[in-house]
């Protein structure tokens, strides 16, 4: 069965470069979250689309953004990164909108080293 | 707001052992809850989930009852295995109040040795 996407699996960057990470959930799915793990941490929400609209939004700092497109696919947008946003992003996806009790398929991340 | 909290870590047990991993939740609503399993290099795995009270969720030998009067849902498994070695996160989610997001707890690093 076709599983959430992410590009790239890894990614080394400098302070203050900016990075583009890349989800393509499972076909016919419509909604789409993105999380943030630091090292020996728990996952943190980020922010969420339904439809390609935003749909929630957690503790995600106002240098990133992010988009869902038209074909459901969405990218995470990292300006001026720092030190403290080296983490595993995962990109999770399901297929009832804003319904609370329907499972979230997870993709395998995006490591983001920074140095 | 909503939290999740796990039984501190790391878990040692010897293949066969009885596993209890224990997770209480704080939520202004009436929550979902679940438990992911996370590999080595590996994303989050749904192992089970439960969506009311008196629920229980079971997979893979797994099991998992949601009790309201004591906001628990704690993970038990009867005889591990080897294979049973990974991170196990408890999360809910809080349709009334934080939409489908995602909480998670601390997650409980669990190692079984043959």
């Amino acid at each position: 069965a076709a599983g959430v996407i992410q590009s790239p699996r890894h990614l080394i960057k400098e302070k203050r470069e900016t990075a583009t990470l890349k989800c393509y959930p499972i076909p016919r799915h419509d909604t789409v979250y993105w999380y943030q793990q630091g090292p020996g941490q728990d996952p943190q929400f980020l922010i969420s689309f339904y439809e390609k609209m935003q749909s929630d939004k957690g503790s995600i700092p106002d240098r990133f953004s992010a988009q869902q497109f038209s074909d459901y696919h969405s990218e995470l947008n990292m300006s001026s990164l720092e030190l403290g946003d080296s983490a595993l992003y995962f990109c999770a996806s399901s297929s009832a909108g804003t319904s609370g009790s329907t499972e979230q398929f997870f993709g395998p991340g995006t490591r983001l080293t920074v140095l | 707001g909503n939290s999740v909290t796990q039984m501190e870590g790391p878990v040692t047990l010897s293949e066969e052992a009885f596993l209890t991993i224990n997770c209480t939740y704080t939520a202004t609503g009436y929550p979902s809850l679940f438990w992911y399993v996370q590999y080595p290099g590996e994303g989050l795995q749904l192992l089970l989930k439960a969506t009311k009270a008196d629920d229980k969720g079971s997979n893979k030998g797994f099991e998992a009852t949601y009790r309201k009067e004591t906001t628990s849902f704690h993970l038990e498994k009867g005889s591990v295995q080897v294979s049973d070695s990974a991170v196990y996160f408890c999360a809910l989610s809080d349709r009334e109040t934080s939409g489908s997001r995602l909480t998670f707890g601390e997650g409980t690093q669990l190692t079984v040795n043959p």
